[in-house]
């Protein structure tokens, strides 16, 4: 079953615009991540937030968590060409150690 | 350099063949993990290990197989049974099962003919 979903399913800007994506879970979490996948290949983590945080940056990125809506979102501030990429958000639910993956937003970033 | 190395990138299968894909890592990782990706969708997990001579069935393994004997390497085997195999499979490694981030190789792309 899916522990993850993002939305939206697919996001297209021009440069230079941020860009927001949602993550919905349904099961309590300890730690929710980011990921960014480039067409055709592997994973690469971006951000871990923790349970007990509300918001963290990386760079040009920040990730806010509400544990009490079971929501979490993803904002690329400033976005490049290079930013085009598929995003998935991911959890791992208490009772078990492995990631569940949502299905990802497809982010187009247009010069 | 650490990492994950998986091999073939590509592999063209026969209907009634099996296939086995491999995935090494040098990061000295305990866990070890595969996953299916299908066109536009999340992935979704095949097998996973969390130390060497084990390992627990995911959530569709059904139609495959997989050995730990090395701590480095964790191959995937693509069986006759496995009625959609066409897809894209993804080996991840992590510290330990508990720490979750995921390091994943570059994927295997495998196509039934």
């Amino acid at each position: 079953s899916q522990q993850g979903e993002e939305d939206p399913q697919a996001l297209s800007i021009q440069e230079g615009e941020n860009a927001t994506m949602n993550c919905s879970y349904k099961t309590s979490i300890n730690n929710l991540q980011w990921y960014r996948q480039n067409s055709g290949r592997g994973l690469v983590h971006l951000i871990l937030i923790r349970s007990n945080e509300r918001e963290k940056h990386s760079g040009r990125l920040r990730v806010t968590l509400d544990t009490s809506k079971k929501s979490s979102s993803l904002l690329i501030t400033a976005s490049r060409a290079a930013d085009t990429a598929s995003y998935f958000c991911a959890t791992p639910p208490r009772s078990f150690q492995k990631l569940v993956f949502g299905t990802g937003t497809r982010l187009l970033v247009s010069p | 350099d650490g990492g994950i190395t998986q091999s073939p990138k590509y592999l063209f299968r026969k209907e009634g063949q099996n296939v086995t894909l491999s995935c090494e890592q040098n990061l000295n990782h305990d866990a070890m993990y595969w996953y299916r990706q299908d066109p536009g969708q999340g992935l979704r997990l095949i097998y996973y290990s969390q130390i060497v001579n084990d390992f627990q069935k995911g959530d569709i393994a059904e139609g495959y197989s997989v050995s730990r004997e090395k701590k480095e390497s964790f191959p995937l085997t693509v069986t006759s049974a496995q009625k959609n195999p066409t897809a894209f499979y993804l080996c991840a490694s992590s510290i330990s099962p508990q720490t979750g981030e995921l390091f994943f190789g570059e994927g295997s792309r495998l196509t039934v003919l």
